[in-house]
């Protein structure tokens, strides 16, 4: 059974698009995180969901939007694609100890 | 803000070497310290993870040990192997917000 699922795995996009990517997990934590891997394998966090509240929001452009429709799920959305935003994208859930991954969407804008 | 670094960036070694690869933080008011591997193409894997109140913990032949007053994490791999080719990373976590190094990029040849 997979813990964390994020689809799609593969996601390649031109500029200007929408898209989303979601993520589910099984595990029954309160909190879901997204991060970015930039090309040089840098993990850093986007946001976070505590108990469908956002409690962490760090400075990235609005045209990203997580959206947590319950408490097993947090999808996130991103708007006006940019090259800039071509990445990795790990979706992860924790529940006060350890954190659980997904398996990461590589996201390419053309 | 917590900052991690994780030295070395890349380490290439023969089979059967034991491995220290380091791990250090700038805050030490952390919940727990957790040690991931990544392999190309997936996700992360939890190797071990450690709460702030312990200062070691093992599984197989690796062991990580914590000290929180230096900031301060090892992680050692016994008896290396083809197999564990992959890159090793480190997060700190404290008050919902996981902080990870760049990584520790290892080859272990045979």
């Amino acid at each position: 059974d997979t813990a964390v699922s994020q689809t799609p795995k593969y996601l390649v996009t031109q500029m200007g698009n929408d898209k989303s990517i979601k993520c589910e997990q099984n595990l029954g934590h309160d909190t879901m995180y997204w991060y970015k891997q930039d090309s040089k394998k840098f993990l850093k966090i986007m946001f976070s969901y505590n108990n469908k509240e956002l409690i962490i929001n760090e400075t990235v452009p609005n045209r990203f939007s997580p959206k947590s429709p319950d408490k097993a799920h947090l999808n996130l959305h991103i708007n006006s694609l940019e090259l800039g935003d071509s990445a990795v994208y790990f979706c992860a859930s924790s529940h006060s100890t350890e954190a659980f991954f997904g398996q990461g969407t590589r996201l390419t804008v053309v | 803000k917590q900052e991690v670094t994780q030295i070395p960036a890349a380490l290439s070694v023969p089979e059967g070497e034991n491995l220290v690869l380091n791990c250090s933080f700038t805050d030490s008011a952390i919940y727990n310290l957790q040690w991931f591997r990544q392999d190309p193409g997936k996700g992360l894997t939890s190797l071990l993870l450690i709460q702030s109140s312990q200062r070691e913990q093992t599984s197989g032949r690796l062991n990580a040990s914590l000290d929180k007053s230096s900031g301060r994490s090892t992680l050692y791999i016994a008896a290396s192997q083809p197999g564990d080719s992959a890159t090793y990373l480190c997060a700190v976590e404290g008050s919902y917000i996981p902080t990870f190094g760049r990584g520790t990029s290892l080859i272990v040849h045979p």
